[in-house]
């Protein structure tokens, strides 16, 4: 299984600040990584596909790169609505993977 | 706009098999570019893929399970469904349905999901 490990694990920040977590794959996944947003109670969504591709509706402040094992999820000015846990996913091969999640939390 | 909605029983016990069904709403699950997946999240846990059927019937499921994943399509009711044997405490979790979009290069991911159902193990 290829193994997907995000750091930091949780993360202390306020609004307007730059925001990096990061997401290895334990084997190359070209460019097939996703970013999900789960807020506390609620269902995963969404955000990033392929990469670097925002989902429709997901604000742009939100961005993706990376490719082979190494990816970032950045939000460029984080917004109260932005404190959340954050998923990285791989979808090279089965069994798909997620991330452990990296926690968003207010500073 | 697509919604998803998991419904079965919120008790199971040991030893004796989960079901769950996924109900869709606001489009057909039997267009030939849908598949259809179930992933679960143990409380206060991560993210979990347990397996993904295409509308036609053909699954593919996580080996971690163990051949434990039964996945069915039911187009007439727009339906798909889930059965897990031989539970264990381990397999308590919260419990998605969601639309697994694959399309072309790169495109791979759950999109839609439902609200998600809570399954507890125990006797």
């Amino acid at each position: 299984d290829i193994q997907m490990t995000q750091s930091p694990s949780s993360l202390s920040a306020s609004v307007g600040d730059r925001v990096t977590i990061t997401c290895r794959a334990s084997q190359s996944i070209s460019s097939y990584l996703n970013w999900y947003q789960q807020k506390p109670g609620k269902t995963p969504k969404l955000l990033i596909y392929a990469v670097s591709s925002l989902q429709s509706g997901v604000p742009s402040r939100f961005s993706g790169s990376g490719s082979g094992t190494d990816f970032t999820l950045t939000i460029s000015s984080l917004q109260p609505e932005d404190f959340a846990t954050y998923y990285c996913q791989q979808s090279y091969n089965t069994p798909y993977t997620f991330g452990q999640g990296t926690k968003l939390e207010i500073k | 706009q697509l919604q998803l909605q998991e419904s079965g029983p919120g008790l199971v016990k040991p030893s004796e098999t989960l079901s769950l069904t996924c109900t869709v709403s606001g489009g057909s699950i039997g267009s030939s570019t849908n598949y259809w997946g179930w992933v679960r999240q143990p409380p206060g846990k991560g993210l979990e893929w347990i397996g993904t059927i295409y509308y036609s019937g053909g699954t593919y499921d996580n080996p971690s399970l163990k051949s434990r994943v039964t996945m069915s399509v039911d187009t007439s009711k727009n339906q798909f469904s889930l059965k897990l044997g031989s539970v264990t405490a381990a397999d308590t979790a919260i419990y998605y349905c969601a639309r697994h979009e694959v399309g072309s290069t790169y495109i791979n991911y759950f999109h839609y999901w439902g609200q998600g159902t809570l399954v507890t193990v125990s006797s």
